[in-house]
């Protein structure tokens, strides 16, 4: 059981290039998320798929995109990097929505120049 | 805004002190109320959690206390370890909801 995997570890992009941040649970869980960690705010919902097929915003979704592609699969996508978005993104699962626990993948850092 | 409000930013215990992070909240809406730890280079792994019917939880070591009407809850770390020593985020979200608010962080360091 790998649990929650994510690629790339590392990614230095320039102002305006997009790439796509790639995660994969092998929970079966239904629940899958984005979120963003800087330093003096925790962590910050992007976007959540309640269930495959389906994805909503959360706290601080723009300049992003994402695609649920199956149930073990959730990608975030960057179309037009911009600094601000430098962070680590770190993907998450849950069996179900709100009160389990989420287990998180081990982050992608992304530096924008 | 921050819907879960974290003390202290860092902290440094004693081998075998107690450690003690706190959390407050303003929404009443929330009914679930998890602690995560994350070491350094790692994602948040979840450690211990409550639901506000009851005032306290504990699993080995760590300890959650919870205060309804205060709408403030704490984590206690008994016996802290230098193994302890990682950031440690509080968190909040209401029944069946997907958002989970986090807390600014806690970095606790145990020195030997």
């Amino acid at each position: 059981n790998a649990g929650v995997t994510q690629t790339p570890k590392f990614q230095v992009l320039k102002t305006g290039q997009s790439m796509t941040l790639q995660c994969a649970q092998d929970m079966n869980h239904n629940s899958m998320y984005w979120y963003r960690q800087d330093p003096g705010m925790g962590l910050r919902l992007i976007y959540y798929s309640a269930s495959e097929g389906t994805t909503d915003k959360g706290e601080v979704p723009n300049g992003y995109n994402v695609s649920r592609l199956n149930k073990r699969e959730f990608s975030l996508r960057l179309e037009s990097a911009a600094p601000s978005q430098t962070s680590v993104y770190f993907c998450a699962s849950s069996h179900a929505a709100g009160d389990t626990g989420q287990y998180f993948g081990p982050g992608t850092r992304l530096t924008v120049t | 805004q921050q819907q879960v409000k974290q003390s202290p930013q860092s902290l440094i215990v004693q081998k075998g002190g107690i450690s003690i992070i706190n959390c407050a909240y303003e929404n009443t809406a929330f009914d679930y109320f998890p602690w995560y730890q994350q070491f350094p280079g790692k994602g948040p792994a979840l450690l211990i959690a409550i639901r506000p019917d009851v005032s306290e939880k504990k699993e080995g070591r760590f300890t959650i206390s919870f205060n309804k009407s205060a709408k403030q809850f704490s984590l206690h770390i008994m016996d802290s370890q230098p193994g302890d020593s990682a950031t440690y985020f509080c968190a909040a979200s209401k029944a069946g909801a997907n958002n989970l608010f986090f807390g600014t962080g806690t970095r606790l360091t145990v020195i030997p």
